[in-house]
Order: structure tokens, then sequence, then C-alpha cells
């Protein structure tokens, strides 16, 4: 189906592990972001993208790395999971600069013990 | 600086009736864009509208409702005779800049409860 897909839909790792968080969008959307989602503070930019090999900083990117060697994946990785890192993470796509909506994902619950 | 303010965190209704959600923001910019995202208990989020600065005109689509002010800086939305599918969590967002950024800026939203 056409859209936009995140896997996996659940995890639970444990502190100091590596995760990869996949998003794939189906669009051909030149934008691609990234979310995390925490009570109390909505939804903070950790990452996008204007295209592939191009990528940069949003508000909250501090023990993350993502890439994007194709346009229509864009994956976010912990690369040492912390406790702190505990959130609900979307991925978003817009056709271009955001004033376009943005459409989301479905969203990855990831739990670090 | 938080530039988008929804300061009601929680409110709960009775189905039918009005219920306004307030969004107010702050932004140097002539040119910018807000929006209104829906994320319903299932987690994803929708788009509801966006609209541009130099359109203060409100628009109005079925049950829902918007009403942009410049003067107040405030966006605010109304749903008309709520219904328990309103329930949900309701985002006002903030885009700077001629042609929009690459930065959504979001308020912490606000959890609408629609009872029956």
């Amino acid at each position: 189906d056409a859209g936009i897909t995140q896997s996996p839909r659940y995890k639970i790792t444990e502190t100091g592990r590596q995760v990869t968080l996949m998003c794939h969008q189906t669009w051909s959307h030149s934008y691609m972001f990234w979310y995390r989602q925490d009570l109390g503070h909505g939804l903070r930019l950790i990452y996008y993208s204007a295209a592939a090999d191009i990528t940069d900083k949003g508000e909250v990117p501090d023990g993350y790395v993502v890439s994007r060697s194709k346009t229509e994946n864009f994956p976010l990785t912990l690369e040492s999971a912390t406790r702190s890192q505990t959130s609900v993470y979307f991925c978003a796509s817009s056709v271009s600069r955001a004033y376009n909506e943005q459409f989301f994902g479905p969203g990855t619950r990831l739990t670090v013990l | 600086a938080q530039k988008v303010t929804q300061a009601q965190t929680e409110i709960s209704v009775v189905e039918k009736e009005d219920v306004t959600l307030d969004c107010v923001y702050e932004t140097r910019d002539t040119t910018y864009y807000l929006f209104w995202y829906k994320q319903p208990p299932s987690g994803e989020l929708v788009f509801l509208i966006r609209r541009n600065s130099f359109d203060e005109q409100n628009e109005i689509s079925g049950r829902y409702s918007w009403n942009f002010q410049k003067s107040t800086s405030s966006f605010n939305f109304t749903i008309t005779a709520s219904q328990v599918v309103d329930s949900a969590v309701y985002f006002c967002a903030l885009s700077e800049g001629q042609g929009g950024s690459e930065k959504l800026v979001f308020g912490k939203g606000t959890k609408l409860t629609v009872n029956p």
C-alpha cells in the first residue's frame, strides 16, 4: 500500500544497545522528518532531511544518527540507547518545505530498559 | 523559547457540546503558516488544516471551524456539536518564513475527551 510506514511498531531494548528505527515512504516526497513524542513535551523534531544525502539537526538530535541514501528511506539509529530515549517515534514526510502538510507514519513505541 | 502555546492541557465535554481549542503562537516573521493536527487514540497524526499568515478568513469544514486572528496571534479551533469520535489529542503547529521552513514547531497538545 502507498503511504508512510515505520518498523518495528514496538521495540524493547536495553541500555547501551544500538537500535535502528526504519521509515519508508512511497510518495517520493523530498522531505522526511523524525520526531519524538513525550508526555508534556508534545512532538519534538530530532532530524530532518531535505533530499537524499541531505540531513540536518532538529531540536533534540543528541544520541541519534540518521542517513538517507535513498529518497524513500530515512532510518533513525540510536547508537547507544539510554532510558531517556524511551519514547514514541514518528516519521513524517512532505512534498516540500513545511508549509505543506506533513504526513505521519503510525509511530514506533520504543522502551529502553 | 516556545513558539506555540496550547494552554489547555485537557478538556472534557459531553457529546453535542461545542468546544474551542486555543492556540497562541509567537513569531517575528510576517510570513508564516499555522497548522492543526489530530491524534486519535490509534496514535497516528492526521492533518486537519493549514493557514498562511496573509489569509485571515475563518474557515469552516463541516463541524470544524478555525478562527485566525493576527492581532492576538491566535489560531483557535472550534468543534460544533462534538461527538465521541472527536476524542483525540489536537496539536497546533507553526512554520515560519516565506515559503515555509523545514521545521514545524508543535504545541504540547490539548487532549479532548467527549463523553456520551
